[in-house]
């Protein structure tokens, strides 16, 4: 099982730059999502799904998208990238509650 | 909504002295409990779980209670080792709805030798 497999691992972008963070899970998780974590601060959930073709945003949406057209695949669009957009996204999925959720290595973004 | 609130880092120890990190949340319902844990570099970790009023989770020898009356999840550790040094992560996920992880703010714990 490769679990939950997040490209690329390192990413610049120029200002105004857009860009897609893929993500994938081969466990058949129904439940998926992504957070950003800054220097020095915790997980702030950007987007998630709770299964293919059902997505909502989370507490930071501003200038991400995303979709589930499979339950394998959960991408991340940065529509056009700005500084405070750099930080590491990690994406998680989970069967659900008593689980848990499992987490990709994760992809430093840097927007310069 | 729900909420977990950690204690404030950073916590600098030193090898062999016990570690306790308090975890509290606000929930409404049954949520499921966890500690999430960050080596340098690293991404995040599942350490351990509990699922239910007065389970206990463990592993390498941490171990945290769900403690309903009190509403907490504390993390523990006999003795620690320089290797254990890390953010750890209280988190929950709520019985109903979107399964959503709810994070604490995260607690540094830095191991002397």
């Amino acid at each position: 099982n490769a679990g939950v497999t997040q490209t690329p691992k390192f990413q610049v972008l120029k200002t105004g730059q857009s860009m897609t963070l893929q993500c994938a899970q081969d466990m058949n998780h129904e439940y998926m999502s992504w957070y950003r974590q800054d220097p020095g601060m915790g997980l702030r959930l950007i987007h998630y799904s709770v299964g293919a073709g059902i997505t909502d945003q989370g507490e930071v949406p501003n200038g991400y998208n995303v979709s589930r057209s499979t339950t394998e695949d959960f991408p991340l669009r940065l529509l056009s990238a700005a500084p405070s957009q750099t930080s590491v996204y990690f994406c998680a999925s989970s069967y659900g509650q008593i689980y848990g959720y499992t987490f990709g290595s994760g992809t430093r973004l840097t927007v310069v | 909504g729900d909420s977990v609130t950690q204690m404030e880092g950073p916590v600098t120890l030193s090898e062999e002295a016990f570690l306790t990190i308090n975890c509290t949340y606000t929930a409404t319902g049954y949520p499921s409990l966890f500690w999430y844990v960050q080596y340098p570099g690293e991404g995040l970790q599942l350490l351990l779980k509990a699922t239910k009023a007065d389970d206990k989770g463990s592993n390498k020898g941490f171990e945290a209670t769900y403690r309903k009356e009190t509403t907490s999840f504390h993390l523990e550790k006999g003795s620690v080792q320089v290797s254990d040094s890390a953010v750890y992560f209280c988190a929950l996920i709520q019985s109903q709805g979107a399964q959503k992880l709810v994070f604490g703010q995260g607690t540094r714990l830095t191991i002397n030798p």
